[in-house]
């Protein structure tokens, strides 16, 4: 079966535009989390979405966002964004919210100018 | 804060020496706990996992790691390291909120 995948895998933006990432998880999973990647600070956790709801949220600011269609697909936005907002994005799916493994996508490397 | 330290950022083995990656996180109540690791070009995938009971736990590919609660502590070990083994291995644990945290994670090299 086919794993989970992030569109687009690369993306340059500048400093102040906003960005929109995709994810689509493993058929039948419903819960999808998205982590950001940086090597000073490994993965950190951005929120997670089942049956398009927000389950979870870490101490991100206000402008990650994220939805989840009923489809389970997920899409991540960040508004106004930063230098420090360059990273891999990382989504991860799983079949149901906690104590379920996770599948992890291969990222979206975000690069901002 | 909740958080995972990974002590160990690189580490440099020849083949078929023993490998222990610490981990330590910081929280009071129940987690659960996981070792994922990033073989190079590749996602990152489950090793092994800890819910509860026995606080051995063996994985994948000869990977297995000790739950030791005293010590908030779930180092992975393995007996004889691979080539194959070069990654990136990253420890990460599970709060009652169902919040995951990760460590900064630990460079494998393996020599042949």
């Amino acid at each position: 079966k086919a794993g989970v995948t992030q569109t687009p895998r690369y993306l340059i933006k500048t400093r102040g535009q906003q960005v929109t990432l995709s994810c689509s998880p493993i058929s039948g999973h419903r819960s999808v989390s998205w982590y950001q990647q940086t090597p000073g600070q490994g993965l950190q956790f951005l929120f997670e979405y089942f049956s398009e709801t927000q389950r979870n949220k870490g101490n991100f600011p206000g402008r990650f966002s994220g939805r989840q269609f009923s489809n389970s697909r997920s899409e991540m936005n960040v508004s106004t964004l930063e230098l420090g907002d360059s990273a891999l994005y990382l989504c991860a799916s799983s079949l149901r919210s906690g104590s379920y493994e996770q599948y992890f996508g291969p990222g979206t490397r975000l690069t901002v100018t | 804060a909740q958080s995972v330290s990974q002590h160990n950022h690189h580490v440099i083995l020849s083949e078929a020496a023993s490998l222990e990656l610490g981990c330590n996180y910081s929280y009071g109540g129940t987690v659960n706990l996981f070792w994922y690791v990033q073989y190079p070009g590749q996602h990152l995938q489950l090793l092994l996992k800890y819910f509860s009971g026995d606080p051995l736990v063996k994985g994948i590919k000869g990977f297995e790691a000790e739950f030791i609660k005293s010590k908030f502590s779930f180092n992975l070990r393995k007996p004889s390291v691979q080539w194959s083994d070069t990654a990136e291995y990253f420890c990460a644990a599970e709060n009652t909120g169902n919040q995951f945290y990760f460590g900064t994670g630990t460079s494998l090299t393996v020599i042949p």
